[in-house]
């Protein structure tokens, strides 16, 4: 059974660029979350959906920041412009209970 | 706001002790998630706590819900090489939610 998917796995972009994530859950898991991880701040919460409904995103930290999920099976985070301070890993996990799934992260590089 | 305090940040230890950390939140939780982080991974669910008092096993680790309900702790027997890793606990950010907090992680080291 496969578990979480992302992709890219890495991505190296130019500041000023569209940067776009991808996600595909778990099937049967109705909860999707996407979080970014620093070595200042940790694992933080950007953003979570319940049946493709975005519930909230009180830590999307800007503007420049989005994320859809046009159906159970697939999610997007979109940074555009992307900044040099956006480079993390982002996780996407995905859950149908308290207890979450990630995949193995997009590590982001923004030059 | 709400913190998740865990402790230690690292340790190193000699293969085969035994390992010890804890993890304390500024509110009460109802949930107690512990996760195994390794090196370009992802972070691997180990255990979940549901009820004040519980005591879980998986395998060599073993986790327990404070009785305060602010505080949680994870034990390692027997450490072997493959521990090696960051453990980060987790609880709800808002209880009834699934909008989770993660502490600051500890870093173990095991010496073999």
């Amino acid at each position: 059974d496969a578990g979480v998917i992302q992709s890219p796995r890495h991505e190296v972009t130019e500041m000023g660029q569209e940067v776009t994530l991808r996600c595909k859950p778990i099937s049967g898991h109705d909860y999707l979350f996407w979080y970014r991880q620093t070595m200042m701040r940790g694992l933080e919460l950007l953003i979570y959906f319940n049946n493709n409904v975005p519930i909230d995103d009180s830590g999307m930290p800007e503007d420049r920041f989005s994320a859809k999920m046009p159906n159970a099976s697939f999610s997007t985070l979109k940074i555009q412009p992307s900044e040099p301070r956006d480079s993390a890993v982002y996780f996407c996990a995905s859950s149908w209970s308290s207890e979450q799934f990630f995949g193995p992260g997009t590590r982001l590089t923004v030059l | 706001g709400q913190q998740l305090n865990q402790s230690p940040q690292s340790m190193f230890i000699q293969e085969g002790e035994d390992v010890s950390m804890n993890c304390t939140s500024s509110s009460i939780f109802n949930t107690w998630l512990w996760y195994k982080q390794d090196p370009g991974e992802g972070p691997v669910l180990l255990i979940a706590l549901y009820k004040a008092g519980e005591l879980t096993s998986n395998g060599r680790l073993t986790a327990q819900f404070g009785i305060t309900r602010k505080d949680s702790f994870l034990n390692i027997s027997a450490s072997i090489p493959s521990d090696v890793g960051i453990y980060f606990c987790a609880g709800p950010f808002t209880s009834g939610t699934y909008k989770y907090i993660f502490g600051t992680g500890t870093r173990l080291k095991v010496l073999a």
